[in-house]
C-alpha cells in the first residue's frame, strides 16, 4: 500500500495566528512531497514541492514568508500557514512520491485534506 | 508548460448507462503521463486510472477505460456500467518530470 495521512483533518484557528498542518507517508518513504491549495468547487492548483532536507521549491504566486513548509525526514511534511487570514480559508491537500527506484516513480499518493477555516 | 482542459464542468446520466468524460492537454515534455482522479464528496484523490504517453495501447481498469489520442493530445474516459458510487468529481491530470497538474474537474452525477 501506500498510505499518506494529514492531521489535522480540520481546523478552525483565529485571524492572525499560525496553524501547522503535517502530512505523513505511513507505510513508505518519500523523497518528493508535494502541497495542494483547493478551493470550493475548484481543482486543485500546486502550491509547493519539498524534497527531504532541502528547501521548498515555490509555485509562482505562493508566498513563502507566509505558508512555510519544512521536510523534516522521509516520512514527514509540515505545512504552517503563519498570520492566517480568512482569505487562507481552504482545503489543503499533501501527496507523496515513494523514493525513485519503485514501479512507478513518478505516481502521487495522496492524503485526505485539511480544512482550514480562519475566523 | 503544461495544461489540461475539461470543457464538461457537469454530466448527468442514468445507473448502468456509459458515460464519457473529455480531457485535453498540452505539454512540450516528451515524457509525460496522464491519470483520471475521482474526488467523492469525502474529498479523498483517489487515482481512477492512469496511462504512460509512450504507450500505445489505452489503459484499462475494470469498468473504466481511457481513449488516449496523443496526436490530438484527447484522453477521455469511459464510465461503463456506471454505478450509484461512481458520482464524484473528476480530474484528469497530467504528469511531466515534476509537476502534477490538473483539470479544471467534471462534476459527475449518476442518477437512479
Amino acid at each position: 500500500g501506500a498510505v499518506v495521512s494529514q492531521h489535522p483533518s480540520w481546523v478552525i484557528c483565529k485571524s492572525g495566528t499560525s496553524v501547522k498542518i503535517e502530512c505523513r507517508s505511513l507505510d513508505f518513504q518519500a523523497t518528493t512531497m508535494f502541497w495542494y491549495r483547493q478551493f470550493p468547487k475548484q481543482s486543485l492548483m500546486l502550491m509547493a514541492t519539498s524534497n527531504e532536507g532541502s528547501k521548498a521549491t515555490y509555485e509562482q504566486g505562493v508566498e513563502k514568508d507566509k505558508f512555510l513548509i519544512n521536510h523534516a525526514s522521509l516520512t514527514l511534511s509540515t505545512l504552517t500557514v503563519t498570520s492566517a487570514h480568512p482569505e487562507d480559508s481552504s482545503f489543503y491537500i499533501c501527496s507523496a512520491r515513494k523514493k525513485v527506484g519503485n514501479l512507478r516513480p513518478y505516481e502521487q499518493y495522496f492524503g485526505p485534506g485539511t480544512r482550514l477555516t480562519v475566523t | 508548460a503544461q495544461t489540461v482542459t475539461q470543457s464538461q464542468p457537469e454530466m448527468s446520466v442514468q445507473e448502468a448507462e456509459t458515460v464519457t468524460l473529455s480531457c485535453t492537454y498540452d505539454t512540450s515534455e516528451s515524457n509525460y503521463y496522464l491519470f483520471w482522479y475521482k474526488q467523492p464528496p469525502s474529498r479523498q484523490m483517489i487515482l481512477v486510472i492512469r496511462q504512460e504517453a509512450y504507450k500505445q495501447q489505452n489503459a484499462t481498469e475494470n469498468r473504466f477505460s481511457v481513449n488516449f489520442q496523443k496526436a490530438a493530445k484527447s484522453f477521455s474516459l469511459k464510465i461503463s456500467d456506471s454505478q450509484l458510487g461512481d458520482t464524484a468529481m473528476y480530474f484528469c491530470a497530467s504528469q511531466g518530470a515534476q509537476k502534477l497538474v490538473f483539470g479544471q474537474g467534471t462534476r459527475l452525477t449518476i442518477n437512479p
